[in-house]
């Protein structure tokens, strides 16, 4: 069974600094390209960082929102995936969901999110 | 960036018919390799997002046939027929074919 378990998220001022951190099982993780994907209070959805795998070069892509505060990154030896967030704003507060696609598909598995607050 | 206008906002429905939400781009969806990367998610009130549809009509593993999407191009459709209790929420239409990846800005499924 696939499991996906985001951590790491809490309280932080304007300016500050987290490191989201996502521990997966159930599945060759070397295999595939991993996600994260956000979402405001009450608010849609809003695709941030991907990590592709080793035969891609590990290649990452960011939205333009976030591209030069976040960065995305993966340690195959422990089937987890990262995000560490920077230069945070007070729209950066939400619940950030780390995902697996599957082929043809982007994001197949979810985690249960974790809750990052940007607020003085 | 690609544009994905869902319409309704919210869809009433009476439980046992069948519900209709439509999604549309902005540019056409067909990528250069000839696949359509459009999906469907649905999120259940207080939980995360779930995988319907991908590539515009095939259901992922373990959702009813009562889900069915439909399109081409720039104009996308998800029916949902019999509609159950736990269909309700919202769902989202999301494209993969043109950079950066975008969502639509979601549909409320709700009883009437």
């Amino acid at each position: 069974e696939v499991q996906i378990l985001e951590t790491g998220g809490g309280l932080v001022k304007p300016g500050g600094s987290l490191r989201l951190s996502c521990a997966t099982s159930g599945f060759n993780f070397n295999d595939y390209f991993m996600h994260w994907v956000r979402q405001a209070p009450g608010n849609g959805l809003e695709w941030v960082a991907e990590v592709r795998n080793k035969n891609n070069n590990y290649a990452t892509y960011y939205a333009a929102s976030v591209k030069g505060r976040f960065t995305i990154s993966r340690d195959d030896s422990k089937s987890s995936v990262y995000l560490q967030v920077s230069s945070l704003r007070a729209e950066d507060t939400a619940i950030y969901y780390c995902t697996r696609g599957q082929p043809g598909a982007w994001f197949a598995y979810w985690g249960q999110g974790t809750l990052v607050t940007v607020s003085s | 960036d690609v544009v994905l206008t869902q319409t309704p906002v919210a869809q009433p429905v009476t439980l046992g018919d069948q519900a209709s939400i439509s999604c549309r781009s902005s540019q056409s969806l067909v990528h250069s390799n000839g696949n359509t990367y459009l999906e469907w998610y649905l999120q259940k009130p207080g939980q995360s997002p779930q995988l319907l549809i991908f590539k515009v009509s095939n259901r992922f593993s373990g959702v009813p046939d009562r889900f069915i999407g439909s399109g081409s191009g720039s104009d996308f459709t998800l029916k949902i027929s019999r509609v159950e209790p736990e269909d309700l929420g919202v769902y989202y239409c999301f494209q993969a074919t043109h950079d950066p990846l975008t969502f639509g800005s979601g549909t409320k499924l709700e009883i009437k």
